[in-house]
């Protein structure tokens, strides 16, 4: 099993564009999250599904919006980068919304 | 005052040292407990969940003290891979019971 993938590993963007950031899983959890790690923040989740078909704001959702496509995967999007979302983005799901979480090696994204 | 707050170290310790971290939380309703760890530019693993018994795990045993509100991660017998930067996770009674994050502990573990 790989586990949680995220594609892509890099990126690189200019303020203004948009991008999707993609994560799939394959051990058949039913909840996903979004979180980004800043120096000196901690991780901060953006924004979570806790089932196929739900998806919900977490405490950071402002320049976001997510997707969850089917109950493996779960995208994130940037409509009009800036800067102060150059950040590290890593994805994470669990079997159920209550359980221990599995994360991603996820995207490093700096915006210009 | 952080929800969970961590000393963020580093803690430089010898190869074969015995090391504990504290983590403290705010929220007296907070339910679940973990430990993770993160090595430099890696995804955040699972170490190991708390519970209100504390447990043990080869050479690491967590400890739960709900009345002072902190856990605890004491790690024996330190080997060099040990090195990395453990996070304290808590779930609380928050809208939609979220995981909240400390900020992490770093160790370092010299021979």
């Amino acid at each position: 099993n790989a586990g949680v993938t995220q594609t892509p590993k890099f990126q690189v963007l200019k303020t203004g564009q948009s991008m999707t950031l993609q994560c799939a899983q394959d051990m058949n959890h039913n909840s996903m999250y979004w979180y980004r790690q800043d120096p000196g923040m901690g991780l901060r989740l953006i924004y979570y599904s806790a089932s196929e078909g739900t998806t919900d704001k977490g405490e950071v959702p402002n320049g976001y919006n997510v997707s969850r496509l089917n109950k493996r995967e779960f995208s994130l999007r940037l409509e009009s980068a800036a800067p102060s979302q150059t950040s590290v983005y890593f994805c994470a799901s669990s079997a159920d919304f209550y359980r221990e979480q599995y994360f991603g090696p996820g995207t490093r994204l700096t915006v210009t | 005052r952080k929800e969970v707050e961590q000393d963020p170290g580093p803690f430089n310790v010898p190869e074969g040292a015995t090391v504990a971290f504290n983590c403290t939380y705010s929220n007296s309703a907070s339910q679940s407990f973990f430990w993770y760890r993160q090595d430099c530019r890696k995804e955040p693993k699972l170490l190991m969940s708390v519970y209100s018994s504390g447990n043990e795990d080869g050479r690491f045993t967590a400890q739960l003290n709900r009345a002072s509100q902190y856990i605890s991660l004491l790690i024996r017998d330190s080997k060099l891979s040990d090195s990395a930067t453990y996070l304290c996770v808590v779930r609380g009674d928050n809208a939609g019971n979220m995981l909240t994050f400390g900020g992490g502990t770093r160790l370092m573990v010299k021979p």
